[in-house]
């Protein structure tokens, strides 16, 4: 059973970096069928993805987000991480990492559907 | 704004069926097949109920099915349940490589 765990501070404060990783369980990260993303809710609001990462280093950001955000590999630790600078309040969300399926058509590769995500962390940020 | 339109609330009564509708472009929901569908229950993780538009994932009962027409993608839960109340959620690959949600809807049984 693929496990995957949020780790990280649960309080930033405005202006700041926030810093998250996902350590992956039960199977490998250095696989050709699975992209790794992470996805954050704001409490009481719907579910925004940020940016994916392949075990490569490829990686693909939310375009309203790209400026901020840093997402990489560790596949030695089978971990990902995130790092999403210049923080407000207005981004204190639970942030999830999850599991995306990776396809190739035509040579272009693609996301299909996530099938395993972590429980999520609450971030605060504190203005 | 979400990128992907979504009622924001439907009901039903237990036995009924429902449908809820995803909206997007040409650039995502019209041009793949890459839809998917997730129930969100307070407190805890989305669940994938539907993949590539009309897929059930193993363990998702067959009340659940996806299709889509044009531009937009629907849900229908038939034989509405009280464990069927919950969020769910759209998303679509896009054209530009990106992965997007709908806003939510959140499905109250009466």
């Amino acid at each position: 059973q693929l496990l995957l765990q949020e780790s990280g501070p649960g309080l930033v404060k405005a202006s700041e970096t926030l810093s998250l990783t996902c350590t992956v369980s039960g199977g490998s990260i250095s696989t050709s069928d699975y992209y790794w993303v992470w996805i954050r809710q704001p409490p009481g609001k719907g579910l925004e993805w940020i940016g994916t990462i392949y075990y490569t280093g490829s990686t693909y950001y939310n375009p309203s987000l790209k400026s901020r955000v840093t997402i990489s590999v560790d596949t030695s630790k089978n971990q990902f991480s995130l790092k999403l600078s210049s923080v407000t309040a207005a981004e204190t969300a639970v942030y999830s990492c999850a599991r995306v399926v990776r396809g190739v058509i035509m040579g272009r590769p693609i996301h299909h559907q996530i099938d395993y995500w972590g429980q999520g962390t609450l971030v605060t940020v504190s203005s | 704004q979400s990128a992907l339109t979504q009622p924001a609330s439907v009901s039903g009564s237990p036995g009924q069926s429902i449908t809820i509708s995803c909206t997007g472009t040409s650039s995502d929901v019209g041009d793949y097949n890459y839809v998917s569908w997730y129930q969100q229950h307070p407190g805890k993780a989305p669940k994938l109920m539907i993949y590539d538009v009309n897929n059930r994932p193993s363990g998702v009962s067959n009340r659940f099915s996806g299709s889509k027409s044009g531009n937009t993608a629907s849900l229908t839960i038939s034989g509405l349940q009280a464990e069927d109340e919950a969020d769910y959620y759209c998303s679509s690959y896009t054209s530009n490589s990106t992965l997007e949600f709908g806003g939510g809807t959140k499905l109250t049984v009466l």
